[in-house]
């Protein structure tokens, strides 16, 4: 079936650890996202790519890092200079091409807590 | 970039019509508006999406008027199931690479 995965769901890390959280998809779609949620809160993003080799940063980049070196895959790292990194990760994907245009598809997510 | 502004939370009861208004003053003619529904711990999903007047699918209706500042997100019959928080999403989805960011959310909640 397609979707989006992403792993692992749950993860501790102690502090000064760096950490990367995997998406990967199988929509063949060109834009992917990455978002941090904290409890009660609505979605942030943290970067977004467009096409491989290619990203740009969103509205909380500082303390992350990405890569895009297959249409598939956009793992996100959590560094250790991000200064309050448990929360709850969210990557998504969109076909500008799609029915409904632009319609993002999420994972299930990955809950990070720092210990 | 479209600001979004939803109120933070709605109560409702089972059977009754849930309307979700979202503002957005500074909407650029290219871009659309899409809802997303999120339960606890899973990612927001896909409801309803449309650019002008109304849009009707078989879990929604969007409704916007003509000068498109505003949208309203109606659900109708809610059950206890559509407890859940909802994103207003204002952008170009059609450009590659938009920046797409989601407003704080309205949380529903829905009582027996």
């Amino acid at each position: 079936d397609g979707g989006i995965t992403q792993s692992p769901k749950y993860l501790f890390r102690k502090e000064g650890q760096n950490v990367t959280l995997s998406c990967e998809q199988n929509l063949n779609h060109d834009a992917m996202y990455w978002y941090r949620q904290d409890p009660g809160q609505g979605l942030r993003l943290i970067y977004y790519s467009q096409i491989v080799n290619d990203f740009q940063k969103g509205d909380i980049a500082e303390g992350y890092s990405v890569s895009r070196e297959k249409k598939e895959s956009f793992p996100l790292t959590v560094t250790s200079a991000q200064k309050n990194p448990t929360a709850f990760y969210l990557c998504a994907s969109r076909n500008p091409r799609g029915p409904f245009t632009g319609e993002l598809f999420f994972g299930e997510g990955s809950r990070l807590t720092v210990l | 970039l479209a600001k979004t502004t939803q109120p933070i939370s709605m109560d409702s009861y089972e059977g009754q019509e849930v309307n979700i208004t979202c503002s957005h003053n500074n909407i650029a003619t290219n871009d659309y508006i899409t809802w997303y529904q999120q339960f606890p711990s899973q990612g927001p999903r896909f409801i309803i999406q449309g650019y002008k007047t109304k849009v009707t699918n078989e879990v929604a209706s969007l409704f916007i008027p003509a000068d498109r500042k505003s949208s309203t997100l109606s659900l109708p019959r809610v059950s206890l199931s559509d407890t859940a928080v909802y994103y207003c999403l204002v952008g170009d989805a059609r450009a590659a690479g938009n920046k797409l960011t989601f407003g704080g959310g309205t949380r529903v909640l829905v009582k027996p």
